[in-house]
């Protein structure tokens, strides 16, 4: 069965630079979360989309930014990259009416 | 908002013990709560889940319960086996169309000891 993709899965970045994480949800999955997990931390929620637009919001630092496309794949923007910033990145989707989240592999970020 | 308080923090059994995790939760109005199984450097893996419309769940090893009166749920490992050392998570949510935000609690690293 088709899972959550996430890409890329390693990243490394300079203090200062941008970068875009991408996440494609599995197929006819209407709903997509983020996640930031730190070191040997719980997973935080960043921001959510329900059917293209911004459903939910969490501790997300005004430096990023997302969206969710017509063809319901995300992507997280992050910018002015901290070194705090260094974290697995987690993408979820789900199907509205249904309670599991499905996870992604994760993309982990390494600011240096 | 939702807060998660899970305890204990690292859990050490023998193999065949049973662990058991707790968590308790600030918002009445959640009603969903997962579990959560990770390894090191991999995703979330949902092990059980239960509703706050029932008050225990089983599958095979695995059991959870919820009282919602006292805002607390437990997950419960019976016949442990090395290969359930992991950190697992409790979490929290309030089913509600897209908004269904998971808030976890800090973690419990299980090992079992062979």
């Amino acid at each position: 069965a088709a899972g959550v993709i996430q890409s890329p899965r390693h990243l490394i970045k300079e203090k200062r630079e941008t970068a875009t994480l991408k996440c494609y949800p599995i197929p006819r999955h209407d709903t997509v979360y983020w996640y930031q997990q730190g070191p040997g931390q719980d997973p935080q929620f960043l921001i959510s989309f329900y059917e293209k637009m911004q459903s939910d919001k969490g501790s997300i630092p005004d430096r990023f930014s997302a969206q969710q496309f017509s063809d319901y794949h995300s992507e997280l923007n992050m910018s002015s990259l901290e070194l705090g910033d260094s974290a697995l990145y987690f993408c979820a989707s789900s199907l509205v009416g249904w309670d599991e989240q499905f996870f992604g592999p994760g993309t982990r970020l390494t600011v240096l | 908002g939702e807060n998660v308080e899970q305890h204990p923090s690292t859990l050490s059994v023998q193999e065949g013990d049973s662990a058991v995790i707790k968590c308790t939760y600030s918002d009445s109005a959640s009603n969903y709560f997962p579990w959560y199984k990770q390894e090191l450097g991999k995703r979330p893996q949902l092990i059980i889940d239960i509703r706050s419309n029932v008050g225990e769940k089983k599958d095979q090893r695995i059991a959870v319960t919820l009282n919602k009166t006292a805002k607390h749920f437990s997950l419960h490992i019976t016949e442990t086996q090395p290969e359930d050392s992991a950190v697992y998570f409790c979490a929290a949510t309030l089913l509600s169309g897209g908004y269904n935000k998971l808030i976890f609690g800090a973690g419990t690293r299980l090992a079992v000891h062979p």
